[in-house]
């Protein structure tokens, strides 16, 4: 079935450090990739989408492009600040193979922690 | 405008009962989504709700159900609780069915002793 692997955490960075985390999936068809982002005592929100090969999601100064070669979603941003400190997830949803539903599939979630 | 609210946000439970759980979604929402998120699992899906009709399902056994009723408030429910049931149930709400779209309530923490 469909998996999504994330890179352990927690990632511990400093303020206007560079992030990256890392995401690859396992699919059978063609996702649809999304990263989601939960602050601390909050809901999960989506943070980004791409729904094809090269897309670039961005959003809040994150990115992540869909690489389809090498199978990843890896998430960026060039200057994290204290407010980012939250655990992020990587998900995919296979369209093609749930009859054009959205029946995600989540990654274990990575831990970000920025200090001052 | 009010965010999606569960309720009760703590619950603790003994083997063998069952629990019901609720969601309000966002005012004008259809479609309610659940979730399960444990240290050993991590966050699965469990259904979703849309217009009081189960549109699909994830891989849990029938212990576990939900409905939907005609103001788009949801419930789930757990029968015969297990020890592994003990986690964080999400759930989400968002205007259109299958919608990626979706928003977050914080959760009901339940813990089966």
């Amino acid at each position: 079935g469909d998996s999504v692997t994330q890179m352990e955490g927690p990632v511990t960075l400093s303020e206007e450090a560079f992030l990256t985390i890392n995401c690859t999936y396992t699919a059978t068809g063609y996702p649809s990739l999304f990263w989601y982002v939960q602050y601390p005592g909050e809901g999960l929100q989506l943070l980004l989408k791409a729904t094809k090969a090269d897309d670039k999601g961005s959003n809040k100064g994150f990115e992540a492009t869909y690489r389809k070669e090498t199978t990843s979603f890896h998430l960026e941003k060039g200057s994290v600040q204290v407010s980012d400190s939250a655990v992020y997830f990587c998900a995919l949803s296979d369209l093609e193979t749930s009859g054009g539903s959205y029946i995600p599939t989540f990654g274990r979630g990575t831990s970000l922690i920025v200090h001052p | 405008k009010a965010g999606v609210t569960q309720t009760p946000r703590y619950l603790i439970k003994t083997r063998g009962q069952q629990v019901t759980l609720s969601c309000s979604p966002i005012s004008g929402h259809r479609s309610v989504s659940w979730y399960q998120q444990t240290p050993g699992q991590g966050l699965q899906f469990l259904f979703e709700y849309f217009s009081e009709t189960q549109r699909n399902k994830g891989n849990f056994p029938g212990r576990f159900s939900g409905r939907q009723f005609s103001n788009s408030r949801s419930e789930m429910n757990v029968s015969t609780l297990e020890l592994g049931d003990s986690a964080l149930y999400l759930c989400a709400s968002s205007l259109a069915a299958s919608s990626y779209e979706q928003y977050f309530g914080p959760g009901t923490r339940l813990t089966v002793t």
